[in-house]
């Protein structure tokens, strides 16, 4: 079993929407997780950390849930730049183990 | 800014020839550095683990001879395509993080065309 599995989409919300995506994992030891965005021909860029008390970040709210062992990440007011490709990870070290899902694809649609 | 640099951005070569690639981290030590390479609409596969002041660790079906792995530094890393092909036409991508609990950061990645 892969250490973090995705839903590869794709979603495609309008404008404004509230969507959320989830990954659950398979090392119940993990004690944190990181969000990337990935944009069609670019690398993955860091978009939030989630801990054990989650965390918000304006439209953006990432949770950790350690019973079910998922990750959550919640877009409120979904803007047309919110257009991306959204990765779950798990810390650097144990990224041996991890050969990134396909990630969940979102489209926003004007 | 940028913590993981990569470079060049992107190569143009004919096949046949070899290529390198570099991975610096900018602002902290890494021991371990990855590669990865990502067809179009495909997922990050992780091609090696490089390790500083020893092999690199390659995943199955990734020729250890073909695509070289240099870790030489605690900021440096370089992955060199040797006689490359088309088919080796990708976007690799280098990641490093400073501690085992820190995220990944992704240098910008290389674009490689082979004609």
């Amino acid at each position: 079993r892969k250490e973090v599995e995705q839903d590869p989409g794709p979603f495609n919300v309008p404008e404004g929407a509230t969507v959320a995506f989830n990954c659950t994992y398979s090392n119940s030891a993990s004690q944190s997780f990181f969000w990337y965005r990935q944009d069609c021909r670019k690398e993955p860029k860091l978009l939030m950390s989630v801990y054990s008390s989650g965390n918000e970040d304006g439209r953006f709210t990432a949770q950790l849930n350690r019973a079910s062992q998922y990750i959550s990440l919640l877009i409120r007011d979904s803007k047309l730049s919110d257009s991306a490709t959204y990765l779950c990870a798990p810390p650097g070290g144990s990224a041996r183990q991890l050969t990134f899902g396909s990630g969940t694809q979102l489209t926003v649609l004007p | 800014g940028a913590v993981v640099s990569q470079h060049p951005s992107w190569v143009i070569c004919k096949s046949g020839t070899s290529v390198k690639i570099e991975c610096r981290s900018l602002d902290f030590q890494a021991t371990t550095m990855f590669w990865y390479r990502q067809f179009p609409k495909q997922s990050l596969m992780l091609m090696a683990t490089s390790n500083e002041g020893s092999k690199a660790t390659y995943e199955q079906g990734v020729e250890k001879d073909k695509f070289l792995i240099n870790h030489a530094s605690l900021t440096l890393s370089t992955l060199t395509v040797t006689s490359a092909h088309p088919e080796d036409s990708s976007f690799y991508i280098c990641s490093a993080s400073g501690t085992d609990n820190s995220p990944l950061h992704f240098g910008n990645g290389t674009r490689l065309t082979v004609t």
